[in-house]
């Protein structure tokens, strides 16, 4: 079965330094989301890509989070600079991108960040 | 605003029985969508179970059931004969209909079953 690849599946880092995580989608999937989930609680939303253009940013703290699908196809989420309380663990997922209520959708493993 | 609410932090449940993890939602759109996602200590999130707003009956995959309330914008999960492998983060999460539609997801209820 086709899965959501991300990597690195952990990273430890210092604040102030720069940090990315990556996601290929499966393969077709118009929709990619980037959440950020912190120990104990529900994933919220970051950024949300119908293919290429960003149509959700909202909760994503743009002075020093962005967010990139360029072709469409896979992602990339940076923090420059990391702070402490960014240490959380960033899930990636996509979906087919029909606008379908029962679009479900599927996760990769996951980045679990440390910031030191 | 889409809203879940998962009010049972944790459960507790013994191996082969059933329990109930219970999800409120808020929405004023008529046509969405309620999943039900496994996590366990692991990390990665798993679909366990959908259910549509128009669905006449109720949802149903295996162990799993959804207990579907429109009226009560309830959509609770009933996970029968427990076993040992359920111990996780349970996320009960909406999505309406269209473009761009956010998938918001419950705070999660911690189920640890007993044996």
């Amino acid at each position: 079965e086709a899965e959501v690849a991300q990597s690195p599946r952990y990273k430890i880092t210092e604040k102030s330094q720069a940090v990315a995580f990556w996601c290929d989608p499966i393969s077709g999937h118009a929709t990619l989301y980037w959440y950020r989930q912190i120990l104990g609680q529900g994933p919220e939303l970051l950024v949300q890509f119908q293919d290429e253009s960003v149509v959700d940013d909202s909760q994503l703290p743009k002075d020093r989070f962005s967010a990139e699908r360029l072709k469409g196809v896979d992602s990339t989420l940076k923090i420059q600079p990391a702070e402490l309380g960014d240490s959380a663990m960033y899930l990636c997922a996509s979906s087919i991108g029909q606008g379908q209520v029962n679009e479900k959708l599927f996760f990769g493993s996951g980045t679990q960040l440390s910031v030191l | 605003a889409q809203k879940i609410t998962q009010t049972q932090p944790g459960m507790f449940v013994q191996e082969k029985e059933a329990v109930t993890l219970d999800c409120t939602y808020d929405t004023s759109d008529p046509s969405y969508g309620l999943f039900w996602y496994k996590q366990p200590s692991s990390g990665e999130m798993i679909f366990l179970i959908y259910q549509g707003s128009y669905d006449q009956q109720n949802a149903t995959e295996g162990r799993y059931s959804l207990n579907f309330q429109k009226a009560r914008k309830s959509a609770n999960l009933v996970i029968s004969a427990s076993q040992l492998g359920d111990s996780a983060m349970y996320f009960c999460a909406m999505r309406e209909k269209g473009y761009g539609q956010n998938f918001v997801f419950g705070p999660g209820t911690r189920l640890s079953v007993l044996p």
